[in-house]
């Protein structure tokens, strides 16, 4: 598997409180996602990053911010959580290797369950 | 936008039984992936597809990319206990490097 760690693995916590998640990454790649799975949702994205302090939106991304001040570490924070956040969290990485090698896939983290009450 | 359709959401088959998941994009795209995901687990990346018409085994596993480069398949054959999980595919359209995931297929084997 690829260096890709999630901190924390599970956390619960109440409506309106800040929470912020942590991917951290040993591989060096550019590319880093935040997505959340839901069941009959699949795998939604929340914001994406493709280099330091270069971020972007996704899909489902109000109520969400991310940063990301080192190539290595990539944080989604929840200003003020919801329980319609409460979801698991997948960290995702990619070199954007597509124009080298032509492919381009994804390494995943192990998830964070949140749970918001 | 562009939307990646995935059918069905559930499979259940009985084990040595054959199972197909489809993808269908709104949008021509240039490459489609896809995933599995374990129970419990996270997705795990399996092969990525890029040509028109492409074809390819993984095993037990065949992989298609439409003629029209907007739908795809995964179809596997005599399915394994070991096969239960979650199937994701996976589009990228234009320049784009952002995928579009499909919302995955379930699938449940019954010894």
């Amino acid at each position: 598997d690829a260096g890709i760690t999630q901190s924390p693995r599970h956390k619960v916590t109440e409506t309106g409180t800040p929470v912020t998640l942590r991917c951290h990454q040993t591989e060096n790649h550019r590319y880093m996602y935040w997505y959340r799975q839901d069941p009959g949702h699949g795998l939604r994205l929340i914001h994406y990053s493709y280099g330091v302090k270069d971020t972007d939106k996704g899909e489902v991304s109000d109520g969400y911010s991310v940063s990301r001040s080192k190539t290595e570490d990539f944080l989604l924070t929840l200003e003020s959580a919801t329980s319609s956040q409460t979801s698991v969290y997948f960290c995702a990485i990619s070199d954007g290797g597509v124009l080298v090698r032509g492919i381009d896939e994804q390494f995943f983290g192990p998830g964070t369950r949140l749970t918001v009450l | 936008g562009q939307q990646v359709m995935q059918i069905p959401q559930y499979q259940h088959v009985q084990e040595g039984e054959d199972f197909t998941t489809y993808c269908n994009s709104s949008t021509t795209l240039s490459n489609i992936q896809w995933y599995k995901q374990r129970p419990g687990g996270h997705p795990v990346f399996l092969i990525q597809l890029v040509k028109s018409g492409e074809v390819k085994k993984q095993k037990r596993l065949t992989f298609q990319f439409g003629e029209a480069k907007k739908n795809s398949s995964l179809h596997i054959t005599a399915t394994q206990t070991t096969d239960v999980g979650t199937y994701f595919c996976a589009g990228r359209s234009g320049g784009s490097y952002i995928p579009t995931f499909g919302r995955g297929t379930s699938l449940i084997v019954h010894p």
